[in-house]
């Protein structure tokens, strides 16, 4: 089955730019989707096909998928924005969705 | 917009089967396009896709789990439900409800429950 390898953590000072990270073979020719899951809650879509925010994601939140890594980026990073991001991915061969491991971003 | 809400026994003894039900509101099951879906997560660990059920009958199940899976629909009460027969401690995990856009992926997350499976 096709595997999503995310780091396990990020840290980022507040009003920086963080960068999460989701590798898969070529995976830049199939659509990576993110969720955002803080402490005790549900996910909540961040972005998908790429780059699409759903209504309601900062524009700080952005995304790009090339090569053998897409790329969750999240701009002047606020407090707010600590949580574990997962990136997403539809396994054709198995016809499922397949989640990376995630990863905790810790704003500093 | 769309809310959906888990619920179930929180306790399964082993062996057991595993029985939850998600509630739909604000919007009916029947409308649009969508799969419904269950995802689960142990404590402290990554999400799992359990399997989802399309209105028009078709389904789709993790291979891992599919030999004790079964997803069913109740679009007249805006329900949609999970069995997981035989159940171990390997099944403990927050179980969350999700409706899956037909791009294969997860546009609205339920609140999850937990579930412990133990004796």
């Amino acid at each position: 089955s096709y595997v999503l390898t995310q780091p396990p953590s990020v840290s980022v000072a507040p009003g920086k730019t963080a960068r999460i990270t989701c590798g898969g073979n070529n995976i830049g020719r199939i659509s990576v989707h993110w969720c955002q899951q803080k402490p005790g809650q549900a996910p909540v879509l961040v972005m998908y096909y790429d780059s699409d925010r759903p209504s309601g994601i900062p524009e700080r939140f952005s995304g790009s998928n090339s090569g053998n890594t897409a790329t969750l980026t999240i701009s002047n990073v606020e407090v707010g924005d600590e949580a574990d991001y997962y990136c997403q991915v539809w396994d054709t061969t198995t016809d499922q969705p397949v989640f990376g491991g995630g990863t905790q971003l810790t704003v500093l | 917009q769309v809310q959906l809400q888990a619920s179930g026994p929180g306790l399964v003894k082993p062996s057991q089967t595993l029985s939850l039900t998600c509630t739909v509101s604000g919007g009916s099951m029947n409308s649009g396009s969508y799969y419904w879906s269950w995802i689960r997560q142990p404590a402290g660990k990554g999400l799992e896709w359990i399997g989802r059920f399309h209105k028009f009958g078709s389904t789709n199940y993790n291979p891992s789990l599919k030999s004790r899976v079964t997803i069913s629909l109740d679009m007249s009460r805006n329900q949609f439900f999970v069995n997981l027969t035989s159940v171990t401690a390997a099944d403990t995990a927050v179980y969350y409800c999700a409706r899956e856009n037909t791009g294969n992926y997860v546009d609205q997350w339920g609140q999850g429950t937990l579930v412990t499976v133990s004796s």
